[in-house]
């Protein structure tokens, strides 16, 4: 099946620095892209949805200053979590839509992120 | 707006045995159901979807769902588990094919010799 990968999948960073995570389809085009937060013994939380040329669109309650959403080619949609604190500690999931298939989602392996 | 529950947040069940994973959902219209498979620091791999047509749907790993419109549910089974299914299960819904997806909050296997 497609392949949706995450770099890095984990991450150690100081509080106040910044963060970039990126979300690749390596097999097909994903013009819609998604990124979820998921806290321990959680739920995913979908944060926002991420459109190759345009802006990101943001769910209620996500700090887009904060997260940072670029999705500049068809293959590629990046997160950066700006001036990072502990409670930015989480795993950070992508997941690409196929448009050239079925429509179908596939999902990163994840990126574990530890502010310290 | 629509809602997934998953009520049992853990289920232990002994390898061979058979497996059911609960999923209520709550939607106005046709729902649009999948369940997704977590393995530990891992992302998730899609185990079927139901769409529509046939309630009964099979899926990867020998795993079927059984929608049941009169009781809100997509309840996940499998005849006999191995030890490799040992992970966490979620169950999701959408409004349409693949817009955007709402999960519950997921089931932890685990699965005891």
């Amino acid at each position: 099946g497609a392949v949706v990968s995450q770099h890095p999948s984990r991450v150690i960073c100081k509080s106040g620095t910044s963060v970039k995570i990126e979300c690749r389809s390596l097999d097909f085009q994903a013009t819609t892209m998604f990124w979820y937060r998921q806290f321990p013994k959680k739920s995913l939380m979908l944060m926002a949805t991420s459109n190759e040329g345009s802006k990101a669109t943001y769910e209620q309650g996500v700090e887009k200053d904060k997260f940072l959403i670029n999705h500049a080619s068809l293959t590629l949609s990046t997160l950066t979590v700006t001036s990072a604190h502990p409670e930015d500690s989480s795993f950070y999931i992508c997941s690409a839509r196929n448009q050239g298939g079925t429509g179908e989602l596939f999902f990163g392996e994840g990126s574990r992120l530890t502010v310290l | 707006a629509q809602s997934v529950t998953q009520p049992d947040i853990h289920i232990t069940v002994s390898e061979g045995a058979s497996l059911e994973l609960r999923c209520n959902y709550s939607y106005g219209a046709t729902p649009y159901l999948f369940w997704y498979v977590q393995s530990p620091g891992q992302g998730l791999q899609l185990l079927l979807k139901y769409f529509s047509g046939d309630t009964l749907v099979q899926g990867i790993k020998g795993f079927e769902a059984e929608f049941k419109r009169s009781q809100s549910s997509f309840n996940l089974r499998k005849p006999s588990v191995h030890w490799s299914d040992a992970a966490e299960y979620f169950c999701a819904v959408a409004s349409s094919g693949y817009s955007t997806l709402t999960f519950g909050k997921g089931t932890m296997l685990l699965v005891s010799p």
